[in-house]
């Protein structure tokens, strides 16, 4: 069965370190997506993605990155990691046909010491 | 940008009551409506979905939202709560491929 999947699952850095949390699909979907929870505030865009080699940034990119060199992969880098980057960190995907549905990873809780 | 707004962080609702989880969104354009379920430590699964076609739509585990365009609201229902309807529920509006998110419902299921 296709899935999405994110690595690894629980993560603990130290303030300043660079981070790259995996997120990768079989759905074969070109939509792929970074999310982060905290409490209060539900889930809120990081980057996205709509193909390979297309990046673009969210309502909260600053701090984060991503690249698209294939479709199943966008992996989100920390550059230099901040306490408050501590969060649980959502990947999903969108087909371009059906776009109205995302499907969602299990999370990566990551926390920044 | 498109705004989601859910009434009550927490809900509470005894075994067996009606469970009602209000959401709001302001859109000047027929959007699409989504709920959202996060069992503990897990992502989040789709239970529902409006897309212009029926305003009541029907979803998973006995779940139904009606979308109420002059109240812009998409409200989810359920008859009656089970214990394993504890949860966190978000409500969604999708515009140009990008998801707008509530800040989230908690349910508790009381014996």
């Amino acid at each position: 069965d296709a899935e999405i999947t994110q690595s690894p699952r629980h993560k603990i850095t130290e303030t300043g370190r660079q981070v790259t949390l995996a997120c990768h699909q079989t759905w074969n979907h070109n939509n792929m997506f970074w999310y982060r929870q905290d409490l209060g505030h539900g889930l809120r865009l990081i980057h996205y993605s709509y193909g390979v080699h297309d990046t673009n940034k969210g309502e909260v990119s600053d701090g984060y990155s991503v690249s698209r060199s294939n479709t199943e992969d966008l992996p989100l880098t920390l550059e230099s990691a901040a306490s408050s980057q501590t969060s649980v960190y959502f990947c999903a995907s969108s087909d371009v046909e059906r776009a109205d549905t995302q499907y969602f990873g299990p999370g990566t809780r990551l926390t920044v010491l | 940008a498109q705004s989601v707004t859910q009434l009550g962080s927490h809900v509470s609702v005894s075994e067996g009551a009606l469970v009602l989880l209000r959401c709001n969104y302001s859109s000047s354009v027929p959007p699409y409506l989504f709920w959202y379920v996060q069992y503990p430590n897990q992502g989040l699964q789709l239970l529902l979905k409006y897309t212009s076609a029926a305003t009541l739509v029907k979803g998973i585990n006995g779940f139904e939202a009606e979308f109420k365009k002059s109240e812009t609201s998409f409200h989810l229902t359920k008859p009656s709560a089970h214990m394993s309807d504890a949860a966190e529920y978000f409500c969604a509006v999708s515009e140009w491929n990008q998801f707008y998110f509530g800040t989230g419902t908690s349910l508790t299921v009381i014996p």
